[in-house]
């Protein structure tokens, strides 16, 4: 596609469920990023892709949060258990490579996390 | 640890005025990039412009310029002939060539007034 697509694009849930969101880069974008934005804050980082791989998963608040990258494109992130902390925007950016010389990451609309 | 600092929440301009968001930084890198992103209320997260710490010469496009000052750490963005379209939340990034990820400041709130 022209730019990255993320789904849903609003999600409500209760607290304790499951939820999946969605993320489809930039059509030959290797690098795959998941940022989390709260409300009056600015993006934090969650994981990185490279390829399949997560090659930097230091931002994930805990073992409830979890991400794939089966076939090196589209992405999930999947949250256990929600709580209502984790209430907030997820934010996924991709970018060609993701090696230096550093490339701009580009970001899709981001899915808004409602966990009552 | 990298740290980015927007100290103004909140901003306002009237059209056609300029106006310029501050924003400092710390690493302990030499190796790195900083960025400005724009976040209208669709939510897109959108690069405005980028500077390499490697280049002394300040970045511009079209109306957005920066101010670059290494040793201050300090990456302030100018919006010359403000649009109503500019109205959005500003943040400053910034990447280090040794890690995977960019770290935002707080962000800072433009608004445009006809």
């Amino acid at each position: 596609g022209a730019g990255v697509s993320q789904t849903p694009s609003n999600k409500v849930t209760e607290k304790g469920k499951y939820v999946e969101l969605r993320c489809d880069p930039i059509s030959g974008h290797t690098a795959l990023y998941w940022y989390r934005q709260s409300l009056g804050q600015g993006p934090e980082f969650l994981i990185y892709f490279q390829g399949t791989g997560a090659a930097d998963d230091s931002g994930l608040p805990n073992d409830r949060f979890f991400a794939v990258r089966p076939e090196g494109s589209v992405s999930t992130l999947k949250i256990q258990r929600t709580e209502r902390g984790d209430s907030a925007v997820y934010l996924c950016a991709s970018s060609l490579s993701g090696r230096v010389p550093i490339e701009t990451q580009y970001f899709g609309p981001g899915t808004r996390l409602l966990v009552l | 640890a990298q740290t980015v600092t927007q100290s103004q929440p909140e901003m306002s301009v009237q059209e056609a005025e300029t106006v310029t968001l501050s924003c400092t930084y710390d690493t302990s890198e030499n190796n790195y990039y900083l960025f400005w992103y724009k976040q209208p209320p669709s939510r897109q997260m959108i690069l405005v412009i980028r500077q390499e710490a490697y280049k002394q010469q300040n970045a511009t496009e079209n109306r957005f310029s920066v101010n670059f000052q290494k040793a201050a750490k300090s990456f302030s963005l100018k919006i010359s002939d403000s649009q109503l379209g500019d109205t959005a939340m500003y943040f400053c990034a910034l990447f280090e060539g040794g890690s995977e990820k960019l770290v935002f400041g707080k962000g800072m709130k433009l608004t445009v007034n006809p």
